[in-house]
């Protein structure tokens, strides 16, 4: 079955650098959430998309920016990096209409290094 | 302050040796609590849902029950293959995605 894809998987990247990562949903799911894990720590919840609008809002920082497209693939953009973005990226992807099941199906995440 | 608390931090058994995981949570009205897999590198994979105090899900060895404060993950005769990290989130009522996760139990099952 098809999974959530999620591109780079690895991205090394210097301070004040930009990075984009990239998610593409299970086909037909029509939500998008992006979490943050740093090391030995729990997923953050930075933000999520329904049918290509923001639905919510996390612990997401000013430089960072995200969108869903017209074919559901999201991307979620990074600016200015501090070596405190260091961490593992999930997306994760969903149906509305199952959203209050906790049932999110993540993707297996892009591990940005920043130096 | 919406916050989950799992325990143990990590927690080693023999192969059969059954035992039980915590998750201890605060919310603001609880739309749900969720039990996550996650192996190392890899994304969480989702186990259960629980709505409300009294249920009770379960998935071959695994089994999960709420409580109004708490929810157990009990593990029975477990295999190597169910070493992994345990991921208890929870989920506020109102309009919200946000899914509030513990740190987890990291889980160590030897043969």
């Amino acid at each position: 079955a098809a999974g959530v894809i999620q591109s780079p998987r690895h991205l090394i990247k210097e301070k004040r650098e930009t990075a984009t990562l990239k998610c593409y949903p299970i086909p037909r799911h029509d939500t998008v959430y992006w979490y943050q894990q740093g090391p030995g720590q729990d997923p953050q919840f930075l933000i999520s998309f329904y049918e290509k609008m923001q639905s919510d809002k996390g612990s997401i920082p000013d430089r960072f920016s995200a969108q869903q497209f017209s074919d559901y693939h999201s991307e979620l953009n990074m600016s200015s990096l501090e070596l405190g973005d260091s961490a593992l990226y999930f997306c994760a992807s969903s149906l509305e209409g199952r959203r209050n099941t906790g049932e999110l199906f993540f993707g297996e995440g892009s591990r940005l290094t920043v130096l | 302050e919406d916050q989950v608390t799992q325990s143990p931090e990590a927690l080693r058994l023999q192969e059969g040796e059954s035992s039980s995981l915590n998750c201890s949570y605060t919310v603001s009205g609880l739309r749900g609590l969720f039990w996550y897999r996650q192996d190392p590198g890899k994304g969480p994979e989702f186990l259960f849902t629980l709505y409300s105090a009294g249920e009770e899900k379960e998935k071959e060895r695994l089994k999960a029950t709420l409580t109004k404060k708490e929810s157990f993950l009990h593990i029975t005769a477990p295999k190597p293959e169910d070493s992994a990290t345990y991921l208890c989130a929870v989920q506020a009522s109102g309009n919200t995605d946000k899914l509030i996760f513990g740190t987890g139990t990291r889980l160590q099952v030897f043969p």
